[in-house]
């Protein structure tokens, strides 16, 4: 079945760092992809998405692009903020399954000032 | 006003104790779903439902059921709660128009303790 491996949290960055955050995935079709942010006290809100092969999703400075040849969907922003600390699910979901999801585990990000 | 909205927000109950949590959405979406989210295990889906007459269990079902009372609501049942099913509980809708990009809606969660 379709799965979401997420790198591991907790993050801890400084303000303007560098963040990455893993997610590789396995799927028997062609998914389309997804990044959510949980920020304290809320529920789960698309941050950005990308639906097929080499397409970059891109919101707020964070970035991801779709690497089929790596089955990866690596989130990115290159200068982080303190108001960016929150939890980063990645997920997918297929067409085959109708508009069910697959979620990764989370990534807590905690950014200092 | 929010899109997806859950009550109550917060609930603390003994173990036993039979309890509903209820979702309604304003989005006109014809899909629902309700999650678990426990520390480290990411959300886990419990039951979804594409219409008022579908109804589908996820990969938690045991201990939930759910009723959708109309196409804006869908509720989620523990008929007898205990300890191990306090966590925090979310709401979700998607529609047809987004069905192929698989994007999904969340309400604000409720956050359930089972004593």
């Amino acid at each position: 079945g379709d799965s979401v491996t997420q790198m591991e949290g907790p993050v801890t960055l400084s303000e303007e760092a560098f963040l990455t955050i893993n997610c590789t995935y396995t799927a028997t079709g062609y998914p389309s992809l997804f990044w959510y942010v949980q920020y304290p006290g809320e529920g789960l809100q698309l941050l950005l998405k990308a639906t097929k092969a080499d397409d970059k999703g891109s919101n707020k400075g964070f970035e991801a692009t779709y690497r089929k040849e790596t089955t990866s969907f690596h989130l990115e922003k290159g200068s982080v903020q303190v108001s960016d600390s929150a939890v980063y699910f990645c997920a997918l979901s297929e067409g085959t399954n109708a508009g069910k999801s697959t979620f990764g585990d989370g990534t807590t990000l905690t950014v200092k000032p | 006003d929010a899109d997806v909205t859950q009550t109550p927000r917060n609930r603390i109950t003994k173990t036993g104790k039979r309890i509903m949590l209820e979702c309604s959405q304003t989005k006109g979406h014809d899909r629902m779903y309700w999650y678990r989210q426990d520390p480290g295990l990411g959300l886990r889906l419990i039951y979804y439902s594409f219409d008022v007459k579908d109804i589908n269990k996820g990969e938690i079902s045991d201990g939930y059921s759910v009723s959708r009372q109309a196409q804006a609501k869908f509720s989620l049942s523990l008929e007898s709660a205990i300890p191990n099913q306090t966590a925090l509980y979310f709401c979700a809708t998607s529609d047809q128009t987004s069905r192929l990009l698989g994007e999904q809606f969340f309400g604000p969660g409720t956050r359930l303790t089972v004593l």
